[in-house]
């Protein structure tokens, strides 16, 4: 299995901040990364596939970049509604993994 | 806009077997998309338990691969998920999930059921 680790695991910011977030890969996954969004009590989100497509609907305050092993998420401009966990998921290879998540909090 | 929905039991006994039946809405389960099912837990976070495709077709993560059977019902637009000889390791938040998949085969959760919770314990 194609192990994603995250980092960091949490953080702490406030709005208006820019946020990174980085995922790595146990191997090289080329482009076939995606991010998603969590809030409590609900499903997850996507925000960015493929490293760096934004998802229809996503505010463009939300960046992807990377490819092979490391891969970022950036969040510009930290707004209310973006304290949530962030997580990242291969789609490389059966079985799809995701990576333990980062909680970005006050 | 798909809306999936999952239902099932929420308590199942040890050694039992979990069912749940995620039913969608809005979009047709023969389009050309991959159904799937993840679980969330406190200590292993999310993990993707298997899909399936409109023709029958499966993938299942190796992990669970020989306890966990995913069907589906065309005629009744639902898939279901049973996973067989539970313990309490088994208990998580499980979701339904639809694939969308571009045209260079990247394939990303795009439509999500809210979850159901399924405690294992007698």
């Amino acid at each position: 299995d194609i192990q994603m680790t995250q980092s960091p695991s949490s953080l702490s910011a406030s709005v208006g901040d820019r946020v990174t977030i980085t995922c790595r890969a146990s191997q090289n996954i080329y482009s076939f990364l995606n991010w998603y969004q969590q809030k409590p009590g609900k499903a997850p989100k996507v925000l960015i596939y493929a490293a760096s497509s934004l998802q229809s609907g996503v505010p463009s305050r939300f960046t992807g970049s990377g490819s092979g092993t490391d891969f970022t998420l950036t969040i510009s401009g930290l707004q209310p509604e973006d304290f949530a966990t962030y997580y990242c998921q291969q789609c490389s290879s059966i079985p799809f993994t995701f990576g333990p998540g980062t909680k970005v909090d006050i | 806009q798909v809306q999936l929905q999952e239902s099932g039991p929420g308590l199942v006994k040890p050694s039992g077997t979990l069912s749940l039946t995620c039913a969608v809405s809005g979009g047709s389960i023969s389009s050309n998309n991959w159904w799937s099912w993840v679980r969330q837990t406190p200590g292993k976070g999310l993990e993707w338990i298997g899909e399936i495709y409109h023709s029958g077709s499966t993938n299942h993560n190796p992990s669970l691969k020989s306890r966990v059977t995913i069907l589906l019902d065309k005629s009744n637009n639902q898939f279901f998920l049973t996973l067989s000889s539970v313990t309490a390791a088994d208990t998580a938040v499980y979701f339904c999930a639809r694939t969308q998949t571009t045209s260079w085969n990247v394939g990303y959760f795009d439509n999500w059921g809210p979850g159901t919770l399924v405690i294992v314990s007698s």
